[in-house]
């Protein structure tokens, strides 16, 4: 069964800090790994999938299939970064997979 | 596009009772999930419909029934409303599996 893991429930950083948020996964075939940011009482939203390598915000992450990780990444906290963060797994035909989620909090 | 909606936004149930939550999706996508989302849990899957006419169990479907009215509807039902299904409630959509969009959240309260 496809699993994700976020080993912190909370992370606190002071503005200007690099972020790191931590996501692995357990999947037996190719992974699609996302992330999603839900910000204060607000509907999930789409940060970045691994498959675009992109940096949207700021943000990356990068899929390291050897440590079964997708760490998302920024070099430089900013306040409006607080919100909730989730790593997802699509695996076909069991769907999307979330982990528990990370409350980052920015520290004026 | 509107994208994915979801009524109604908030509803507090006595337990027993019940209710319907109604998602719609203008995006043309097959595939349609309900969610529901609580503190230190994440996101669990209730159940999904991959195609108009299906519907699948996902992770959490117990006390719960689902209809895929039509290619646009998918809504959620709570036959007889407990505490324990007091919690946040997304629809999503994708055109066929892969990363889905979401709608705006049903904040429920069951007492």
């Amino acid at each position: 069964a496809q699993r994700v893991t976020q080993p912190e429930k909370l992370l606190s950083v002071f503005k200007g800090a690099p972020v790191e948020l931590k996501c692995n996964y357990s999947y037996s075939g190719s992974p699609e790994l996302f992330w999603y940011v839900q910000y204060s009482r607000q509907r999930l939203q789409l940060l970045l999938r691994h498959i675009s390598r992109e940096s949207i915000k700021g943000f990356t992450a990068d899929l390291n299939k050897g440590e079964t990780s997708f760490h998302l990444k920024k070099p430089f906290a900013q306040e409006e970064d607080s919100a909730m963060y989730y790593c997802a797994l699509w695996g076909g035909a069991d769907g999307l997979t979330f982990g528990k989620g990370t409350h980052l909090i920015i520290q004026p | 596009n509107a994208g994915v909606t979801q009524t109604p936004k908030f509803q507090v149930l006595k337990t027993g009772q019940s209710m319907t939550l109604q998602c719609a999706q203008d995006m043309n996508h097959n595939s349609m999930y309900w969610y529901r989302q609580d503190p230190g849990m994440g996101l669990r899957l209730i159940y999904y419909s991959a195609s108009e006419g299906t519907t699948d169990k996902g992770e959490v479907p117990n006390g719960y029934n689902v209809s895929r009215l039509n290619k646009r509807e998918f809504s959620l039902r709570l036959e007889s409303a407990a505490p324990s299904q007091t919690s946040v409630y997304f629809c999503a959509s994708s055109p066929s599996g892969g990363n889905p969009d979401f709608g705006p959240g049903t904040r429920l309260t069951v007492l």
